[in-house]
């Protein structure tokens, strides 16, 4: 099985910040990643797939980057909206999802 | 418009049975790839089961043999069976479509909670 390692696991950051999450998979994944945004008693909402491609309708202040077994998540300039919980997930092999990386108001 | 809406949530003694269901409007769920996914109070997300299109299941280990994944295709409708039920299944359970077939989940349910204990 593929296991996903986020990091961190929480994040303090101010509106106006430039944001990063890693994600690492246990082996290589080729670009088969999503990113996922999740606000409290809420579904995940799709962000970014094949690593770096934007879902439509998301913002462009999301970006993806990376392959094989290291991806990363960039907020270019956090928004109040932006406060969630975002989670990663391969699909290279079934799925599975990252642990999780909360982003909280500093 | 795309919609899924779970159902069958509630609470369960362990050990018992329950079954879920999620009703697909705007897609027809046998031409797509369908899973559950499942989020335990204050965890994360953990994939659970998937139906292809073309009918094979697939399940993660914490649930093999004791859930079951199916569809009614005459109701658009994903089901999951789950026995033998522990604690540990406590979770909101979300419905998924995979629009592309071994892709990530472009539309979500709303999620149902199962709560087992005695």
């Amino acid at each position: 099985d593929i296991q996903m390692t986020q990091s961190p696991s929480t994040l303090s950051a101010s509106v106006g910040d430039r944001v990063t999450i890693t994600c690492r998979a246990s082996q290589s994944i080729s670009s088969w990643l999503a990113w996922y945004q999740q606000k409290p008693g809420k579904a995940p909402k799709l962000l970014i797939y094949k690593a770096s491609s934007l879902e439509s309708g998301v913002p462009s202040r999301f970006s993806g980057s990376g392959s094989g077994t290291e991806f990363t998540l960039t907020i270019s300039s956090l928004q109040p909206d932006d406060f969630a919980t975002y989670y990663c997930q391969q699909y290279n092999s079934l799925w599975t999802f990252g642990q999780g990386t909360k982003v909280e108001i500093k | 418009e795309v919609q899924l809406v779970e159902s069958g949530g509630g609470l369960i003694q362990p050990g018992g049975s329950l079954r879920l269901s999620c009703v697909a409007s705007g897609f027809t769920v046998s031409s797509n790839y369908m899973s559950w996914v499942r989020q335990a109070p204050g965890k994360g997300l953990e994939w659970v089961s998937v139906v292809y299109s073309g009918g094979s299941t697939y399940y993660a280990d914490s649930v093999k043999g004791r859930f079951t994944i199916s569809r009614d295709n005459s109701k658009n409708t994903l089901y999951l069976q789950m026995n033998s039920l522990r604690a540990e299944d406590t979770a909101v359970y979300y419905c998924a479509r995979d629009n592309y077939g071994n892709n990530p989940f472009d539309f979500w349910g709303q999620g149902t909670l199962v709560t087992v204990s005695s």
